[in-house]
């Protein structure tokens, strides 16, 4: 099956440093990537939509500003989250898709904002 | 009104027991959904993909109810591995878009 991966799988920051989260398609070419945020006892949300060679779109209520999101090849997107807050600290998931409805999730990533 | 949702649970059952899940979704227009599984801090799972005439895979089977807007997930002779948190989930209705909205998800906690 599709492989996706992301790194890194923990991460503990600062107040006010920036993090940024990779996530790979390894085995297939990823037309579009999702960024998700789960916080505790939550569900998934979506942030973004973000599609190669072009701008992410991002949900409402989601500041493109604070999370930036680079699609620079068929394989790779990353999220980077810019001056996290304790706030941030949450479970980052992305998927990814070829052509079809099917998504495939990377492990995701955990951040702790201290 | 919340696009998809669903009865938190947690569902606790015995092993072998038959235990189902319902969930409602908001959009008429929605065409297919899928069930994923999301164990505790993991990354969901494709469980199934659910379509008008349903789908059965060994002891899963989901079926879609057009008419009351509802998708079910049956779980025979449960397993203590089937515990999870069961998610249901719709794609995006945006045009354009092909993002997935998730239910908060039903747990379930198989017992011995």
């Amino acid at each position: 099956g599709a492989v996706v991966s992301q790194h890194p799988s923990r991460v503990i920051c600062k107040s006010g440093t920036s993090v940024k989260i990779e996530c790979r398609s390894l085995d297939f070419q990823a037309t579009t990537m999702f960024w998700y945020r789960q916080f505790p006892k939550q569900s998934l949300m979506l942030m973004a939509t973000s599609n190669e060679g072009s701008k992410a779109t991002y949900e409402q209520g989601v500041e493109k500003d604070k999370f930036l999101i680079n699609h620079a090849s068929l394989t790779l997107s990353t999220l980077t989250v810019t001056s996290a807050h304790p706030e941030d600290s949450s479970f980052y998931i992305c998927s990814a898709s070829e052509a079809s409805d099917t998504q495939y999730f990377g492990p995701g990533t955990r951040l702790t904002v201290l | 009104r919340k696009e998809v949702e669903q009865d938190p649970g947690p569902f606790n059952v015995p092993e072998g027991a038959t235990v189902a899940f319902n969930c409602t979704y908001s959009n008429s227009a929605s065409q297919s959904f899928f069930w994923y599984r999301q164990d505790c801090r993991k990354e969901p799972k494709l469980l199934m993909s659910v379509y008008s005439s349903g789908n059965e895979d060994g002891r899963f089977t989901a079926q879609l109810n057009r008419a009351s807007q509802y998708i079910s997930l049956l779980i025979r002779d449960s397993k203590l591995s089937d515990s999870a948190t069961y998610l249901c989930v719709a794609p995006v209705m945006d045009t354009g878009r092909r993002a997935l909205t998730f239910g908060s998800g039903t747990r379930l906690q198989v017992q011995p």
